[in-house]
């Protein structure tokens, strides 16, 4: 079962920056939260990832709650082609397997 | 550069007739996967290698059979597809276990006729 909540779906104007909320309560101390996406009928991208800290790369930021039971990734700045759905996904620690939730789909409007 | 490779793209099969889903990475990982991924759900793990090891998901049913006959490429067979077996299949590469990234191909979508 996926250890991770998200809203269905968001929207977001383009130029706009889109803030995408994970629940993750139950995660555990060595879990590491995940950020893929997945442009319709097209492989999953991986985005991001973190374990405690805030982690910034040339696609996104992800901000990790100080308790670690939530996160946000952040699209500074949104462009139609991020329309996609996201999944915020926790790493299980003994064979690093992904456990995938439903994800939110995010539409970048004009 | 293309990195995790699946071919075809799309395939089309009749009830029962057995099937091979190919893929292939040019990136020496040792780790590869598969994954079915049905309309508006999340991936779904079958199985992965690490390295020759073959790993099957608990849940994965026997109709699903899979081979890694060197580094580069792993094969999913199914072997008497059903109806419910339509799906986008997708196949992920990682370096190693403990490495940041999955990589995934394109997926190949399965029609089942």
């Amino acid at each position: 079962d996926a250890k991770t909540t998200q809203p269905p779906s968001m929207d977001c104007a383009e130029g706009r920056a889109a803030n995408l909320p994970c629940n993750h309560s139950t995660i555990s101390g060595n879990e590491y939260v995940y950020w893929y996406r997945q442009i319709h009928s097209q492989g999953p991208q991986y985005i991001i990832h973190g374990l405690k800290n805030n982690e910034t790369n040339e696609m996104a930021s992800l901000i990790i709650t100080e308790d670690r039971k939530s996160s946000t990734l952040i699209l500074p700045h949104a462009t139609l082609r991020d329309t996609a759905v996201y999944y915020c996904i926790a790493q299980t620690g003994n064979n690093r397997k992904l456990i995938w939730g439903l994800g939110t789909s995010l539409a970048v409007n004009p | 550069d293309a990195m995790v490779i699946q071919n075809p793209r799309y395939q089309v099969t009749q009830f029962g007739k057995p099937v091979t889903l190919s893929c292939s990475q040019t990136l020496n990982h040792n780790v590869m996967y598969w994954y079915q991924q049905k309309s508006s759900q999340a991936p779904k793990l079958l199985f992965h290698y690490y390295d020759k090891d073959f790993n099957n998901e608990a849940d994965t049913p026997d109709n699903f059979q899979s081979r890694r006959p060197n580094t580069s490429f792993c094969f999913l067979d199914i072997r008497s597809p059903g109806l419910g077996d339509a799906a986008m299949y997708l196949c992920a590469s990682q370096r190693e276990w403990d490495t940041d990234t999955q990589y995934f191909g394109p997926g190949t979508r399965l029609t089942v006729l």
